[in-house]
């Protein structure tokens, strides 16, 4: 079946630094999501690619879905304590209902 | 405009007792999912219902059973509740389709 792995699983940044995450799947993707979820919360959407090779940017956050459809990227510039949670991407194959989620990046941020 | 909802927020059971979670969506959305997610893991999909009247099993079916009661309620069912389900269980919508999913706030559940 489908699988989505995220990395790193962790990682600990002095508030700041920069901060990647990278997602793979396994077989070609219709589109990539990427949602936080804050300590003790929910899944919190916040943003979906669809075109091969696209990027977006939400202030200091910049999603990339690579060129075969199959990988993506969450890079948080100069970050803050209030981006400290875990990060996952999902992705949906084909048109299937069922929405796919990666194994996430918790990232925890220090003063 | 409550989103979605999910009852209880917290439940502790005894080995082979069983219980219904409770999933509700105020934003007419065609599509339902269940999710468990344990400490550390990520998000694996129990059960879904792309649309009112159907459901299929996800990844992590076993021990479980859903009913879609109406386009707003989707309910997860444990018949005999064991150890391993102990985990946090969250509720989602969709309006279908590649749209994004709506989560509700979770419901703790432990089984002793």
């Amino acid at each position: 079946g489908q699988q989505v792995m995220q990395i790193p699983q962790y990682q600990h940044v002095q508030e700041g630094e920069d901060f990647t995450t990278y997602c793979n799947s396994s077989t070609t993707l219709s589109n990539i999501q990427w949602y936080k979820q804050r300590p003790g919360g929910h899944p919190v959407f916040l943003i979906q690619l669809v075109k091969s090779g696209e990027v977006k940017k939400q202030k200091r956050l910049t999603f990339q879905f690579g060129e075969a459809k199959k990988n993506s990227s969450l890079h948080i510039t100069a970050t803050q304590t209030t981006d400290v949670g875990t990060y996952f991407c999902a992705g949906h194959a084909g048109t299937a209902s069922k929405l796919t989620f990666g194994t996430g990046t918790r990232l925890q941020v220090t003063l | 405009n409550a989103g979605v909802t999910q009852t209880p927020k917290f439940q502790v059971l005894k080995t082979g007792q069983s219980m219904t979670l409770q999933c509700a969506q105020d934003m007419n959305h065609n599509s339902m999912y269940w999710y468990r997610q344990d400490p550390g893991m990520g998000l694996r999909l129990i059960y879904y219902s792309a649309s009112e009247g159907t459901t299929d099993k996800g990844e992590v079916p076993n021990g479980y059973n859903v009913s879609r009661l109406n386009k707003r309620e989707f309910s997860l069912r444990l018949e005999s509740a064991a150890p391993s389900q102990t985990s946090v269980y969250f509720c989602a919508s969709t309006p279908g389709g590649l749209y994004e999913q709506y989560f509700g706030p979770g419901t703790r559940l432990t089984v002793t």
